[in-house]
């Protein structure tokens, strides 16, 4: 199993454009999660989904980032249009729905935007 | 509010000695804690969970709900335990509110 898979891996694009992240969760986990990881903000919660539902997107911080999840399989963020400050490494986690079970951490995706 | 505080940005300690990272948390409602680890080039992953009361990697911690405290401690630090530790406070729905985080260096 390889675990979340996130792509890209890495994302350099200029200010203005539009930027869309995109993750695998594990198979049969129904929980996932973004998150955002910033050297002044450390790692933060922007919005998750229970079955494909979302739960919490207090965590967004503008109505530029949008959040989708079609099916079990397949969750993208979006923003646009993106700024520098957005710059920052991107994580995905998925879970099976419950307080204590373990988040599993996809790679991240690091962007950056000029 | 929901809060986790990891006072430490940063942790030095030689091989051997005791190593203790510190976690308070504030939160209404009764608390489900989580310690996570991040090595270097690898993924953000569990290390371990209050409710299960285990150690992993000689690694332990106590949940505290008088000091609203989750220190991670482990007696004898070794090298591979430098990474960057992540205190971790939980909702009902899994959702995590995480500290700032703590790197750890080992020396040798």
């Amino acid at each position: 199993d390889a675990g979340v898979i996130q792509s890209p891996r890495h994302e350099v694009t200029e200010m203005g454009q539009e930027v869309t992240l995109r993750c695998k969760p594990i198979s049969g986990h129904n929980s996932l999660f973004w998150y955002r990881q910033t050297m002044m903000r450390g790692l933060e919660l922007l919005i998750y989904f229970n079955n494909n539902v979302p739960i919490d997107d207090s965590g967004m911080p503008e109505d530029r980032f949008s959040a989708k999840m079609p099916n079990a399989s397949f969750s993208t963020l979006k923003i646009q249009p993106s700024e520098p400050r957005d710059s920052a490494v991107y994580f995905c986690a998925s879970s099976l729905m419950g307080g204590l079970n373990e988040q599993f951490f996809g790679p991240g995706t690091r962007l950056t935007v000029l | 509010a929901q809060r986790v505080t990891q006072p430490e940005k940063l942790l030095s300690v030689f091989k051997g000695a005791p190593v203790e990272l510190k976690c308070n948390y504030s939160y209404s409602g009764s608390p489900e804690l989580f310690w996570y680890v991040q090595y270097s080039r690898q993924r953000l992953q569990l290390l371990l969970r209050h409710i299960s009361r285990e150690s992993i990697k000689g690694f332990t911690a106590d949940l505290n709900k008088g000091e609203t405290s989750f220190h991670l401690k482990k007696p004898f630090a070794q090298e591979e335990d430098s990474a960057m530790y992540y205190c971790a406070l939980s909702d009902s729905w899994g959702k995590l509110q995480f500290g700032a985080g703590t790197q750890v260096v080992v020396t040798p």
